[in-house]
């Protein structure tokens, strides 16, 4: 079955500190990647999603991600966090064999110390 | 892209009533809609994927006769939550999918609560 792991569900940061959350899915088959941010109170929004070409991908308010295919992976990256980027992060999933199912990993909570 | 209304935001009932909470699709004729549900501190498991006109296909697990949903227009759907229980409460969340994009727009959420 089709799954994501987040293996980080609580990250603490001081402000300017580098982010790296980790991302692992489990398909064999093409899949589209995103990155989803839920800030406290607030729904989910999109960060950042990759279909195919440049596997670095930009997203909004300085977040990145890479994915590599031979490792099933999808990262976020930043290089400084901010105090507003306390929040949760979820890496989704979503296989293009015809489901168009999102698959959701559990999230990792971010907390940024100012 | 799309914007996605989702109401009530927060609703207390009492165990055994029944609890309707709506998906209105706002700039959008969605025919496809999803709902999700978000215990604390876990993921979004999709519950079931309404259908305009037709009926919703559920998630192995959910049961459809507690949690019903109609898609009678383009820009409405509702998740019924019938006899609600304890268990029941969570934070229930739309969303809809625009035709020819992966990119899906989501509700700002419902958080139930069952006393």
């Amino acid at each position: 079955a089709q799954s994501v792991s987040q293996h980080n569900h609580h990250v603490i940061l001081s402000e300017a500190a580098s982010l790296e959350l980790g991302c692992n899915y489990s398909y064999g088959g093409t899949v589209n990647l995103f990155w989803y941010v839920q800030y406290p109170g607030q729904h989910l929004q999109l960060l950042l999603k990759y279909f195919s070409g440049d596997p670095l991908v930009k997203g909004i308010k300085g977040f990145e991600a890479e994915f590599i295919k031979s490792k099933f992976s999808f990262n976020l990256r930043k290089p400084s966090v901010q105090w507003s980027d306390t929040a949760e992060y979820f890496c989704a999933v979503i296989n293009t064999s015809g489901t168009y199912k999102y698959i959701f990993g559990t999230g990792t909570r971010l907390k940024v110390l100012a | 892209g799309a914007v996605v209304s989702q109401h009530p935001s927060r609703v207390i009932c009492k165990s055994g009533t029944s609890v309707k909470i709506e998906c209105r699709s706002l700039d959008f004729q969605a025919t496809t809609m999803f709902w999700y549900r978000q215990f604390p501190k876990q993921s979004l498991m999709l519950m079931a994927t309404s259908n305009e006109g037709s009926k919703a296909t559920y998630e192995q697990g959910v049961e459809k006769d507690k949690f019903l949903i109609n898609h009678a227009s383009l820009t409405l759907s509702t998740l019924t939550v019938t006899s609600a229980h304890p268990e029941d409460s969570s934070f229930y969340i739309c969303s809809v999918l625009e035709d020819g994009s992966y990119g899906y727009t989501f509700g700002s959420g419902t958080r139930l609560t069952v006393v």
